[in-house]
């Protein structure tokens, strides 16, 4: 079955230091991950896709198939960058997502 | 473009009463995709609809759930005789066609918060 795992409730960190969010997922097939994220009232929306292999806002996200992993990376936090983020696995017709991670950038 | 939108953003209900929650999918898109979050969980899958058809809805509970997305309208998702259990946030996500073949991007709504008394 698929499952999408995301094992931090929250992460804070410091303005400028490293942030990894972490995404485990169990799938037999090849996935396709993605990353959403929440700002404070705002809505759900789309950071990134892994097909993409692209960088937004300075995220990147790399698919580990060995580790079954796909976290959320940035090098330097910026306090902008605080808010939920939800790893989520698309198997046709359905997105399984995770529990989310509150990230929290402290100044 | 509006964006999706979802009404009422909360809604309370006592128990047994029916819960009747709207969708409109942003502009020229005819798919539609209800998802439930419980306090402290992630979002579950709950349908997936086009325009008059229920494409995939095997996340919804067996009994008293039903959803429909019209030729016009919103899309509907209704409970009836709610319990406490159902208290949740209810999402609703558009796209432009079906993300069947992946790499789609789904648009979410605000919300509406339920809670059951």
């Amino acid at each position: 079955a698929q499952r999408v795992t995301q094992p931090e409730k929250l992460l804070s960190v410091f303005k400028g230091a490293p942030v990894e969010l972490k995404c485990n997922y169990s799938y037999s097939g090849s996935p396709e991950l993605f990353w959403y994220v929440q700002y404070s009232r705002q809505r759900l929306q789309l950071l990134l896709r892994h097909i993409s292999r692209e960088s937004i806002k300075g995220f990147t996200a790399d698919l580990n198939k060995g580790e079954t992993s796909f976290h959320l990376k940035k090098p330097f936090a910026q306090e902008e960058d605080s808010a939920m983020y939800y790893c989520a696995l698309y198997n046709f017709n359905k997105f399984y997502f995770g529990s989310g991670t509150k990230l929290n950038v402290k100044p | 473009n509006a964006g999706v939108m979802q009404n009422p953003r909360h809604l309370v209900r006592r128990r047994g009463q029916e819960a009747r929650l709207r969708c409109s999918p942003m502009k020229g898109h005819s798919h539609v995709y209800w998802y439930r979050q419980l306090p402290e969980e992630g979002l579950k899958f709950m349908v997936y609809l086009q325009k008059e058809n229920i494409i995939d809805e095997s996340g919804m509970p067996k009994e008293r759930f039903s959803a429909e997305f019209p030729k016009e309208g919103p899309s509907i998702l209704r409970i009836q005789q709610v319990v406490r259990g159902d208290s949740a946030a209810y999402f609703c996500a558009s796209s432009p066609a079906g993300t069947s073949g992946g790499g789609g991007e789904q648009f979410f709504g605000p919300g509406t918060r339920l809670t059951v008394l």
